[in-house]
């Protein structure tokens, strides 16, 4: 697999707690996403980044924030995570018109 | 924005016949159009992808058509195996600069190939 990293793979939260997902590259790709699926929705964009400090909202951004400080890193950030944001998390990298390479997701349940 | 429409939602198919997967979007100026795999409990993986300025494409035993006119795009897997089961993904990408770097994706379509 591409070189994209997820961490955590696993995080079990309670509601109302802050919680922080990281996605890293070794590609030194400008562009990366944040995507979440649930059963039924597909892959929902949260919010996507095209280059260093560049980031926009994506469908669902509601209740997300994100920080890209330097090209390898991205991080999504839920301020006060409530159970609707329980999920499978995956972010991805490449150009949109290109292949995207997703990471291998990870898995929130927010109690 | 942008909207893409995927059909069906499920399919099931005997091994060895053909599954088409349908799907349709909403802005005329979207020019690339990529398909994706997942495998249970896997990451989604492009398997074909297809652009504006081409009507068909195809890769072994998949394929890909596009009519722009209508909207419109399709999957084509033909002599179906069992490890063609997985979930598949439509996505359409609307060219035009700015900050317009996304896919946007349809909901998805499970592929049950049975042997």
């Amino acid at each position: 697999d591409a070189g994209i990293t997820q961490s955590p793979r696993h995080k079990v939260t309670e509601t109302g707690t802050p919680v922080t997902l990281r996605c890293h590259q070794t590609e030194n790709h400008r562009y990366m996403y944040w995507y979440r699926q649930d059963p039924g929705h597909g892959l929902r964009l949260i919010h996507y980044s095209y280059g260093v400090k560049d980031t926009d909202k994506g469908e669902v951004s509601d209740g997300y924030s994100v920080s890209r400080s330097k090209t390898e890193d991205f991080l999504l950030t839920l301020e006060s995570a409530t159970s609707s944001q329980t999920s499978v998390y995956f972010c991805a990298m490449g150009h949109p018109e290109e292949t995207q390479y997703f990471g291998p997701g990870t898995r929130l349940l927010v109690l | 924005g942008e909207n893409v429409e995927q059909h069906p939602s499920t399919l099931s198919v005997q091994e060895g016949d053909s599954a088409v997967i349908k799907c349709t979007y909403s802005d005329s100026a979207s020019n690339y159009f990529p398909w994706y795999k997942q495998e249970l409990g896997k990451r989604p993986q492009l398997i074909i992808d297809i652009r504006s300025n081409v009507g068909e494409k195809k890769d072994q035993r998949i394929a890909v058509t596009l009519n722009k006119t209508a909207k419109h795009f399709s999957l084509h897997i033909t002599e179906t195996q069992p490890e063609d089961s997985a979930v598949y993904f439509c996505a359409s990408h609307t060219g035009g600069g700015g900050s317009n770097y996304k896919l946007t994706f349809g909901k998805g379509t499970l592929l049950t190939v049975n042997p």
